[in-house]
Parts: C-alpha cells; sequence; structure tokens
C-alpha cells in the first residue's frame, strides 16, 4: 500500500541551527502539506503546497520557515534558527488531486520528531 | 478565531458496546469533516470522511453530520481494545485549511 516517508525519524539539533525535514509524498498526489503538533497538544497546520507553490499557510508558517520541492518526489520543509519552542513531531501529508479540493483526504507520514537543546 | 472542540476525556466504553465520539466546529463555513484515530506516539490515521448532511457508514464506523447544528459525530460498534486511541475530528475550514481538535482519547475496557 503506498505510503507517506518522512526521514530522519527523529532529529536532535542544537538552537539556532538549521534542520532540512524530508518527506515523499504518495507517488500520485499533487497536494502536499506540514503539520506539527507540539506533546500534548492539537495538530497544527503550517503549509499546503500544490503546482510546485505555496498555496496556503498558517501564522506559524513564518521567515523562519520554507518548503520545497528539490525533485519530481521529495517535499521538504526547512526551519533556519531552531527555536525550543520549535520542539515538536512535525508530520507531512498528501492529497491525490481533486476536482473538489476540499474533498481531498490526506495521508499522514509517521512523522519526524524534532528536539531542539 | 476558527475552533474544532472535541471533550478530551478519557472515555472509556465496555468491549462490544458502542463508542460515540463527538465534535462541534466553529467555522459555519466548513464543508468538509474528518475523523482521525492516533496512537499515542504515531501519525493521525485517517478513518472516516463526510460532507453531507446525515450518515455515512465504512464497517464498524458511522460518521454523523449535522451541519445546522455545527456538529459532527463519530460512532464506533462493537468496540475492541484495539480501537483504544486518541480520536481526532478535523474540519476543512473556508480556506482549505484542516482546522483540528484537541482529541478524545478512548478506552475500550476488556
Amino acid at each position: 500500500e503506498p505510503e507517506v516517508t518522512q526521514t530522519p525519524s527523529h532529529q536532535v539539533t542544537q538552537m539556532g541551527q538549521e534542520v532540512i525535514l524530508r518527506c515523499v509524498p504518495i507517488s500520485n498526489h499533487l497536494y502536499f502539506y506540514w503539520y506539527r503538533q507540539i506533546l500534548g497538544q492539537k495538530v497544527e497546520f503550517l503549509v499546503s503546497f500544490y503546482n510546485n507553490e505555496i498555496s496556503e499557510k498558517s501564522e506559524i508558517f513564518d521567515d523562519q520557515f520554507s518548503v520545497e520541492r528539490p525533485d519530481g518526489s521529495n517535499f521538504t520543509l526547512k526551519i533556519r534558527s531552531t527555536k525550543l519552542e520549535d520542539s515538536a513531531m512535525y508530520f507531512c501529508a498528501s492529497s491525490e488531486a481533486s476536482a473538489d479540493i476540499s474533498k481531498s483526504e490526506a495521508f499522514f507520514g509517521q512523522g519526524t520528531r524534532l528536539t531542539v537543546v | 478565531q476558527k475552533e474544532v472542540e472535541q471533550n478530551s476525556g478519557p472515555l472509556s466504553v465496555p468491549e462490544g458496546a458502542i463508542a460515540s465520539l463527538n465534535c462541534t466546529y466553529s467555522d459555519r463555513g466548513s464543508q468538509s469533516f474528518f475523523w482521525y484515530r492516533q496512537y499515542s506516539g504515531k501519525s493521525p490515521e485517517l478513518i472516516m470522511s463526510i460532507y453531507s448532511n446525515g450518515d455515512k457508514e465504512d464497517g464498524r464506523f458511522t460518521a454523523q453530520l449535522n451541519k445546522a447544528s455545527q456538529y459532527v459525530s463519530l460512532l464506533i460498534r462493537d468496540s475492541q481494545p484495539s480501537d483504544s486511541a486518541t480520536y481526532l475530528c478535523a474540519v476543512m475550514d473556508s480556506n482549505y485549511q484542516l482546522i483540528w481538535g484537541a482529541g478524545t482519547k478512548l478506552i475500550i475496557k476488556p
């Protein structure tokens, strides 16, 4: 069964360093997303990406964050100058292209646990 | 501020009984509603989606939507211990962003 894969599963970084989280969406999906979940808290939307550009982003997704699709399969989230409060699980998700985007069902990868020390 | 509210639980249900999970949302323009299951330390797993008023059944799961009351629920029939997890309600708002509830922790007691 096709799945979204994320690497690494766990990343520890020092405060102020840059991290890149990697995702391989399901191959025939065209919408890509990043979410985060701070331990014990709600899942939070960060950004959606379609047709090689950001389609929506939340208030959380400020200049510290960027996304890229460097090739035909990978989708990355870069966090510059990490802060302690960036520690969270980061989930990548993807969904099929649909005539009605509101009916796009998102499938999640297993997540990257980012720990900033 | 768009909100999705769920009772955090835990909701304890005997094995074999029906578990009923509820969710309310604030954005009246929301069109799409999703239930995800999340085991501790794992990623959300899509269980059901529902887009129109009424019931939608898939195996042991039934999703119910009432847009007038801004209410969506999930029923799990013949509950199994493996159903023990946190159930997340997610609502797609008018900007096509998924807004998530905090989840209801469900415990199925053997």
